[in-house]
């Protein structure tokens, strides 16, 4: 099946611990994205990525850093210098073009970082 | 003033009743609008595509968007507790431009 998928979906870090969100998806789709969502926050663009080896910082992207690669994969790296990381994380996909419905994404099920 | 404002409720309904969902927005290039709905710990997934303005229905859903009051809404007939969700609506201005998210309308259905 055709999907994204997220993984770990549950993660525990020390502060001070650089930690890494795999997502990676077989739509062959051109753009990746990654969200944040806090309760009563709704979701917070992180960074996203519409070519292979770039990427653009979205409204929240201090403190995290990500790669492209791949055109499958999108990894995020949430780092020691986010202030709050605790939050849930999702990652999501899109057509860019013809082909879609423009502005539609597809998310994975999401990765839940808890800082102890 | 934010681009996309929605009432986060919480929003509680009996079972059978008609549940209104509403987003307001200030950016008039919006023209694609969609309604997202997301179950607890999951992943949004698509309700609703809608572009420019007029109605959509799909089975008890309906999506609403004036684009002269800059005002959508989504409509819920014979609400079922599986409806219990987070409703989040969203707004494009097109190929190239991000999606704009509201926060999320949590809605409780009860049997």
């Amino acid at each position: 099946d055709g999907g994204i998928t997220q993984s770990p979906k549950y993660l525990f870090r020390k502060e001070g611990q650089n930690v890494t969100l795999s997502c990676e998806q077989n739509l062959n789709h051109d753009a990746m994205y990654w969200y944040r969502q806090d309760p009563g926050q709704g979701l917070r663009l992180i960074y996203y990525s519409q070519i292979v080896n770039d990427f653009q910082k979205g409204d929240i992207a201090e403190g995290y850093s990500v790669s492209r690669e791949k055109k499958e994969s999108f990894p995020l790296t949430v780092t020691s210098a986010q202030k709050n990381p605790t939050a849930f994380y999702l990652c999501a996909s899109s057509i860019i073009g013809a082909g879609g419905r423009t502005g539609e994404l597809f998310f994975g099920e999401g990765s839940r970082l808890t800082v102890l | 003033q934010k681009e996309v404002e929605q009432d986060p409720g919480p929003l509680s309904v009996p079972e059978g009743a008609i549940v209104s969902l509403n987003c307001t927005y200030s950016n008039s290039a919006f023209q694609y609008f969609m309604w997202y709905r997301q179950y607890s710990r999951k992943g949004p997934e698509l309700l609703m595509y809608t572009y420019s303005s007029g109605n959509k229905e799909d089975g008890r859903f309906t999506a609403q968007v004036d684009k002269s009051s800059k005002y959508i809404s989504l409509f819920i007939r014979d609400s079922q507790p599986s409806d219990s969700a987070t409703y989040l609506c969203a707004m494009s201005a097109g190929a190239g431009t991000a999606l704009i998210f509201g926060k999320g309308t949590t809605l409780s259905v009860s049997s």
